[in-house]
This record gives structure tokens, sequence and C-alpha cells, in this order.
């Protein structure tokens, strides 16, 4: 089944600590995207990528880290730089490089800081 | 600045009634205009699109309605089941265009009681 796998689910990080999140895709889509979620705040984009080995800042880039080395993944790093990391991470895919508007996203990782 | 702005943000219906959710765009270069369904713990998806070329698109119990003068267009869904409560996004963004990527409203939480 064609689809957008994003790990770990849940995951509990200790202040001070970088974690990564997975993104991976099966889809042979082009354009890949991180967004964060917040009650009441919608969905931010954090970093997109159109191309393997390019990506962009989005809003709220402060604090993420991101790399595009294969076309299947785009993994998102939250760094100790990030000073309100408890979130809902969610990563899309879109088909084509340029904005086709249909976004395809996975099911989420609910990062919470201890 | 927020590009996208919606309300309510919060909505609760009795079944069998209507459901109007409403946007506002800024921008007027955008000219692709999704709304996206979302359910606790899951991602989105995307519900039902329109384009600036035409004031209503219907697709069962859902119609969105566009308003290009008032930069405003809506969500109703009809007949409004329990099975609808969810959270809603309306997004923009330009069609074709690359580095550029969907703008979302700050979402609806739509109740429907039985």
């Amino acid at each position: 089944d064609g689809g957008i796998t994003q790990s770990p689910k849940y995951l509990f990080r200790k202040e001070g600590q970088n974690v990564t999140l997975s993104c991976e895709q099966n889809l042979n889509h082009d354009a890949m995207y991180w967004y964060r979620q917040d009650p009441g705040q919608g969905l931010r984009l954090i970093y997109y990528s159109q191309i393997v080995n390019d990506f962009q800042k989005g809003d709220i880039a402060e604090g993420y880290s991101v790399s595009r080395e294969k076309k299947e993944s785009f993994p998102l790093t939250v760094t100790s730089a990030q000073k309100n990391p408890t979130a809902f991470y969610l990563c899309a895919t879109q088909k084509g490089r340029t904005n086709t508007g249909e976004l395809f996203f996975g099911e989420g990782s609910r990062l919470t800081v201890l | 600045q927020q590009q996208v702005k919606q309300s309510p943000q919060s909505l609760i219906v009795q079944k069998g009634g209507i459901s109007i959710i409403n946007c506002a765009y800024e921008n007027t270069a955008f000219d692709y205009f999704p709304w996206y369904q979302q359910f606790p713990g899951k991602g989105p998806a995307l519900l039902i699109a329109i384009r600036p070329d035409v004031s209503e698109k219907k697709e069962g119990r859902f119609t969105i309605s566009f308003n290009k003068s008032a930069k405003q267009f809506s969500l109703h869904i009809m007949d409004s089941q329990p099975g609808d409560s969810a959270t809603y996004f309306c997004a923009a963004s330009s069609m074709g265009q690359a580095g550029t990527a969907l703008i979302f409203g700050k979402g609806t939480t739509l109740s429907v009681s039985s």
C-alpha cells in the first residue's frame, strides 16, 4: 500500500536533547513538507523540500533542521534551540515539484518535552 | 501575518442541521482553496477544493461557496451527522508555482450532537 509513514507516533524528550522524527513515503511524490500543529494555531509550516538535496524554510523554521538525501525520506530534527517543542508534527507530500494543491498527510508524531 | 482567517474556532450543531465555517484571505494571488478534515490523532485529509473561476462546488453533503470580490469562502455541511465531528481547516495557495506551500487557517472544531 502506498502511503506516508511517520515514526515514532509518540515521543518523550528531556529538555536540552535533540530528537529526530522520521517521515518515509512510497508514493513517489516529489515534494515533502513538515507542519507543526498546536491547539488553536492551525498548521504552521516548518520546512519543505521539492527535490532531493534541496529544502526551504517555512514560517517557523527556527530550532528545527531537515535533510532530503533520498526522495522517499524527509527527517525532521527538533533541536534544543527550539523553545517550545511540545506539539503534534505532521509530514505531508505533494505529487509534483510545483504547487499542485493537494497535500497527503501522515498520521503525525506527538512530541512531549518533559 | 495571518493570511487565512477562519471562524468560528468551535461549532456545535444538532444532527441534521447545517454547519457553516467561514474563511477569509488577503493574498489576491491565491487561486486554490481546499478544505481539510482531521479526526483526533490522525493527519488531515483533503475534503473538497475550489478554484476561483467558480462560485460554488458541491460534493455530496459538502459545499464550498466562494466570493472572489470579498476574498471569502465557506464550507457548508448539510444534514450534519455525528461522524462529521472533526476539525476542519481551510487553506489557500497559488497553484503551479515553485517555492510555495498551502497556508492554513487555524481550524474549526465541529461537534455534531445526536
